[in-house]
């Protein structure tokens, strides 16, 4: 198994400004990926994380907007840039192991809010 | 089309009922599939794979219709702790890693 730990765990932030959000697995992880949870929706994946080497982004969602690095196997950052109150939401990392394929492990989330 | 389709509920069902969600994926060349459980302000965590020949956990049993595309969760005598939303979730192609999430079933299991 993974223990994911994220910080913060919550901010309230003015529009305009940046937030960077890290993560921190416990066990090295084959992949991971940022997730976002819209306030009662589910989730949305945003990107993989890739080690040394720029995400792997999903439709809608580009680097400019929301880079992320992924230094080393265990540690990984998303950036929410120029926030708008559409960006308001829970951020959750995510990884999998290579002991334990079928399972992908959440972080306890980043509540943001933007005003 | 929604990838993964989901009854959003709530489900409000007495201690001790039996409850099943449905779950319906667009693309059929997934190939894994899962039920998370997602607890009020909670990540999600895993409750079960879904396996084509099915699988149970105890109260819990999944089953799988590729031909359908159909997913199901079956709580045998419910608890109030089962009370949660439920996750349907498709791995979103043939790498079996990037997965795509229903929106979720509300299950509120009362006294």
């Amino acid at each position: 198994s993974a223990v994911i730990s994220q910080k913060p765990s919550r901010d309230i932030c003015q529009r305009g400004t940046s937030l960077t959000i890290q993560c921190q697995v416990d066990s090295q992880v084959t992949m991971m990926f940022w997730y976002r949870q819209q306030p009662g929706q589910s989730l949305t994946l945003i990107a993989t994380a890739n080690q040394g080497s720029e995400a792997t982004y999903e439709s809608g969602f580009v680097i400019d907007k929301f880079p992320i690095s992924r230094p080393n196997l265990t540690f990984s950052t998303l950036t929410v840039s120029n926030m708008s109150p559409e960006d308001s939401s829970i951020y959750l990392c995510s990884g999998i192991t290579s002991g334990d394929t079928d399972t992908q492990y959440f972080g306890p989330g980043t509540r943001l809010t933007v005003l | 089309r929604k990838e993964v389709e989901q009854d959003p509920g709530p489900f409000n069902v007495p201690e001790g009922a039996t409850v099943a969600f449905n779950c319906t994926y667009s693309n059929s060349a997934s190939q894994s599939f899962f039920w998370y459980r997602q607890d009020c302000r909670k990540e999600p965590k895993l409750l079960m794979s879904v396996y084509s020949s099915g699988n149970e956990d105890g109260r819990f049993t999944a089953q799988l219709n590729r031909a359908s595309q159909y997913i199901s969760l079956l709580i045998r005598d419910s608890k109030l702790s089962d009370s949660a939303t439920y996750l349907c979730v498709v791995n979103k192609d043939n790498a079996g890693n990037m997965l795509t999430f229903g929106g979720g079933t509300r299950l509120m299991v009362k006294p």
